[in-house]
């Protein structure tokens, strides 16, 4: 069975706060990691598709690191602010799929102005 | 909008009643995933299609559950006999599919359909 495990499952922080999340995942037959963003009544939104171990992406605030090896992926929000308040989804792609994401329960982030 | 859109919304049904849920992917994307999201849970993969045909359907959770994509566009997902252990978020996704599969394509996602069945 591959498992997706990520921590924490909830975060509150104040605005300005910096953080980061944890997504483990299978080190073996590794493929591809994605990382979404989705907001209470709206869609999923892709934030990084990360395929190369050491992989380091960045958007705006929001940067994410790689490690294929020991099979982990981080999330980092710098400077939080409310409008990141959302559940943070990684999803785990293996090889031989045909693309189906396997993902994580999520982090839940809330900051407070 | 040129985005991934899935109606109704919501749904609340029965227990026994037979429902249908519709995605309707951006225009010219061949790949399309169906997820499954129930309570305090990550959403979970049912079913791919790669155009018309279904290639990959090992997620459905039994034979009440199917779904069609007959002009390669539009999908329906189409539950049977309705269970309360149904209730959930139904999410619909596609992509390029460029390379079927392929990891680096970027899943769209719709907003999603709730589904409660009572």
């Amino acid at each position: 069975i591959l498992n997706v495990e990520q921590s924490p499952q909830s975060l509150h922080v104040q605005e300005g706060d910096s953080t980061n999340f944890t997504c483990s995942f299978p080190s073996s037959n590794f493929y591809a990691l994605h990382w979404y963003r989705w907001e209470t009544a709206k869609s999923p939104e892709a934030l990084f598709v990360m395929t190369l171990n050491g992989d380091e992406k960045k958007k705006g605030r929001i940067s994410a690191t790689l490690n294929t090896k020991e099979g982990y992926s981080y999330l980092y929000i710098k400077g939080s602010q409310p409008e990141d308040s959302a559940t943070y989804l990684c999803a785990f792609i293996y090889g031989g799929s045909q693309g189906n994401l396997i993902f994580g329960k999520g982090t839940k982030l809330s900051v407070k102005p | 909008g040129a985005g991934v859109s899935q109606t109704p919304s919501n749904k609340v049904t029965e227990k026994g009643k037979y429902v249908e849920l519709r995605c309707d992917p951006i225009s010219g994307h061949t790949a399309l995933y169906w997820y499954r999201q129930s309570l305090g849970q990550g959403p979970e993969f049912l079913i791919y299609f790669q155009g018309t045909g279904a290639a990959d359907d090992s997620g459905l959770p039994n034979d009440r559950f199917f779904a069609v994509r007959p002009e390669g566009s539009v999908s329906t997902l189409k539950i049977q006999r309705t269970e309360r252990g149904d209730s959930a978020v139904y999410l619909c996704a596609s992509s390029p599919g460029l390379l079927a599969g392929s990891p680096k394509n970027i899943q769209y996602f719709g907003a999603g359909t709730r589904l409660s069945v009572l």
